[in-house]
């Protein structure tokens, strides 16, 4: 079965500053990864995915990811954080049969002005 | 309409009350979930229906009972809930039953449940 470990709980960044959220991935083939943003009391909104080619992803509000397969990484990066970024972020990881997605715990992000 | 439309967005029930929370999609997706959010804990998947048919149940107890009468709708029917079930419960839809492959999920923006 597969897994996803989001190893930070909580981050916090400066304003304007770069941020990288980590996400690592237990799963015997390739697998197909996805981060989620949600803000609070709010449902999760999909920020990118990754399927297949391409190993860096571009996503919605100037995010990216690289999925890594040595390291079973998918780590969720953006050069310059804005205040309104602020909100607890998942990583997913579904298979080609699975009838579910497998979450992280999450990491909620705090931005300082 | 677009999207997934989960009414209502707040409830407050009594332990002995009945309610029902419903969740609505336009997508044309073909499975759709209903998760449980509590304050400081993962996401927990509760039910996943297929084409209509659950397929899956977490070990979720029978206070909760899923009615997913078409491909568009989905219900979680409550009765005589616990202060614990007190949460954030989300449904989301996906356009393959194996959403991993289909893109992911689309969810809504969830009903917050409070249990008195």
């Amino acid at each position: 079965a597969q897994s996803v470990t989001q190893p930070d709980i909580h981050i916090t960044v400066s304003e304007g500053a770069s941020l990288e959220l980590r996400c690592n991935y237990s799963y015997g083939a390739t697998p197909y990864l996805f981060w989620y943003v949600q803000s609070p009391g709010q449902g999760l909104q999909l920020l990118l995915k990754y399927f297949s080619g391409d190993t860096l992803v571009q996503g919605i509000k100037g995010f990216e990811a690289e999925f890594k397969r040595s390291q079973s990484s998918f780590n969720l990066r953006k050069p310059s954080v804005h205040w309104s970024d602020a909100a607890e972020y998942f990583c997913a990881v579904g298979t080609g049969t699975a009838s579910k997605l497998t979450f992280g715990t999450g990491t909620r992000l705090q931005v300082t002005l | 309409e677009t999207g997934v439309t989960q009414t209502p967005r707040h409830l407050v029930m009594g332990m002995t009350n009945k309610k029902s929370l419903k969740c609505e999609q336009h997508l044309g997706h073909n499975a759709m979930y209903w998760y449980k959010q509590s304050a400081k804990k993962p996401l927990e998947l509760m039910f996943v229906y297929s084409l209509e048919e659950r397929v899956e149940n977490n070990s979720v107890p029978s206070r909760f009972s899923p009615e997913c009468p078409n491909s568009s709708h989905l219900f979680l029917h409550l009765h005589t809930l616990q202060p614990e079930d007190s949460a954030l419960y989300l449904c989301a839809s996906s356009q393959s039953t194996s959403p991993g492959q289909g893109g992911g999920y689309t969810f809504g923006s969830g009903t917050r449940l409070t249990v008195v």
